[in-house]
């Protein structure tokens, strides 16, 4: 249970195109998504908090207007990078937490997708 | 801000020792830990996790140790295989409906 999948694993897209990234809940219904950034042999690095139905909180030098998260639904959420630049070149990762656990659970994550920028 | 870390980017064993991987937190408000196994081009991997009112939780060839008086965690692999090599991060959980924050990671090594 709890599988979390993310779509696509790799892109490859020219700079200043926008791509879209999903995080899919599969068999649980995710009220909170959160997205991750990881430059290589370094860690995680928490770029915003998706509820359900409401904005999403960005952490402190994560741009709103360039990382575009929807919620819509229990089940998805996406992350758009727009005007897509060489420095936004990154693993990004998406985990989800259900609804009605408890915070002292697990959080699941996706596999993550390899974004380039040429 | 206050951040999870570790002491050992990298770690090499041979197949079959037991391995340790330490972790040290900073947020003393922390009350849930987890570690997670990352693969290349992977997403982490839940392996273990251990809640503030417990020093010890063991799992399959995995045992998480915490020690809430210098805010110490640490993962113990025994019989430690190939397919362990991986990062291994230490998270921790600050609060209900926040995200994890998750530590510098720690590279193991294991070789035949």
């Amino acid at each position: 249970g709890a599988v979390v999948s993310q779509h696509p694993s790799r892109v490859i897209c020219k700079s200043g195109t926008s791509v879209k990234i999903e995080c899919r809940s599969l068999d649980f219904q995710a009220t909170t998504m959160f997205w991750y950034r990881q430059f290589p042999k370094q860690s995680l690095m928490l770029m915003a908090t998706s509820n359900e139905g409401s904005k999403a909180t960005y952490e402190q030098g994560v741009e709103k207007d360039k990382f575009l998260i929807n919620h819509a639904s229990l089940t998805l959420s996406t992350l758009t990078v727009t005007s897509a630049h060489p420095e936004d070149s990154s693993f990004y990762i998406c985990s989800a937490s259900s609804k009605g656990s408890s915070y002292n659970s697990p959080l699941h994550f996706g596999n993550g997708t390899r974004l380039t920028v040429t | 801000g206050e951040s999870v870390g570790l002491h050992l980017p990298t770690l090499s064993v041979q197949e079959g020792d037991n391995s340790i991987i330490n972790c040290a937190y900073s947020n003393s408000a922390s009350d849930y830990f987890i570690w997670y196994k990352q693969e290349s081009g992977k997403g982490p991997q839940f392996i273990i996790d251990i809640r503030s009112n417990m020093d010890k939780r063991q799992g399959q060839r995995v045992t998480v140790l915490l020690n809430k008086t210098v805010k110490h965690l640490s993962l113990q692999i025994a019989a430690t295989q190939p397919g362990d090599s991986a990062v291994y991060f230490c998270a921790e959980n600050p609060g209900a409906g926040t995200a994890l924050i998750f530590g510098k990671g720690t590279t193991l090594s294991v070789s035949s």
